[in-house]
């Protein structure tokens, strides 16, 4: 009953740096997100993946970068790290045109 | 473009008291709304969901929301609260697609004794 996973929970890098998020979903879906979310701010869509080799933008893409090799995987890249990314980063997924999304427990991110 | 305003950013309620946290959205088509909540540290529990038919819709944890097309309204609700409720809770309204999710900046529950 894994649903949607992500990993790792717990990041610390150094202004510069790059690493990659990585979410995998095991319930067949084909639109799959990446959220950022911030205190007093909720959750903002960075991207969004409708199938795989398909992504378009959010609501707050700068500083990042998506890939969705495949159905179940969609992973968030960060190619040099800012301060300004320090966040909890949520993945998400849904059946196209379904009514729920289902989120991953989120990623902890500290740029130091 | 889709919106959701979450008036109250803090609520502080006595343990056993009635709640309502306040939603209000703004949607161009009949929307589907969701209340998440969030404990610290933890990821997003979909308390409640909405899509179409009645209006009040109950949830887990013994809450409920009324949706208000009037009002452009979608609040929630719980009868007596417990301290394990203390958390944030988070509005939403979306179809999915490219838009996904739209989140409101959240409420922060404080359960006093």
């Amino acid at each position: 009953n894994a649903g949607v996973t992500q990993t790792p929970k717990f990041q610390v890098l150094k202004t510069g740096q790059s690493m990659t998020l990585q979410c995998a979903q095991d319930m067949n879906h084909n639109s799959m997100y990446w959220y950022r979310q911030d205190p007093g701010m909720g959750l903002r869509l960075i991207y969004y993946s409708a199938s795989e080799g398909t992504t378009d933008k959010g609501e707050v893409p700068n500083g990042y970068n998506v890939s969705r090799l495949n159905k179940r995987e969609f992973s968030l890249r960060l190619e040099s790290a800012a301060p300004s990314q320090t966040s909890v980063y949520f993945c998400a997924s849904t059946q196209t045109g379904g009514n729920t999304i289902y989120f991953g427990e989120g990623s902890w991110l500290t740029v130091v | 473009a889709q919106s959701v305003t979450q008036p109250d950013i803090h609520i502080t309620v006595s343990e056993g008291a009635s709640l309502e946290l306040r939603c209000n959205y703004s949607y161009g088509a009949t929307p589907y709304l969701f209340w998440y909540v969030q404990s610290p540290g933890q990821g997003l529990q979909l308390l409640l969901k909405y899509f179409s038919g009645d209006t009040l819709v109950q949830g887990i944890k013994g809450f409920e929301a009324e949706f208000k097309r009037s009002q452009s309204s979608f609040n929630l609700r719980k009868p007596s609260v417990h301290w394990s409720d203390a958390a944030e809770y988070f509005c939403a309204v979306g179809r999915g697609g490219a838009d996904g999710l739209t989140f409101g900046k959240g409420t922060h529950l404080i359960i006093q004794p």
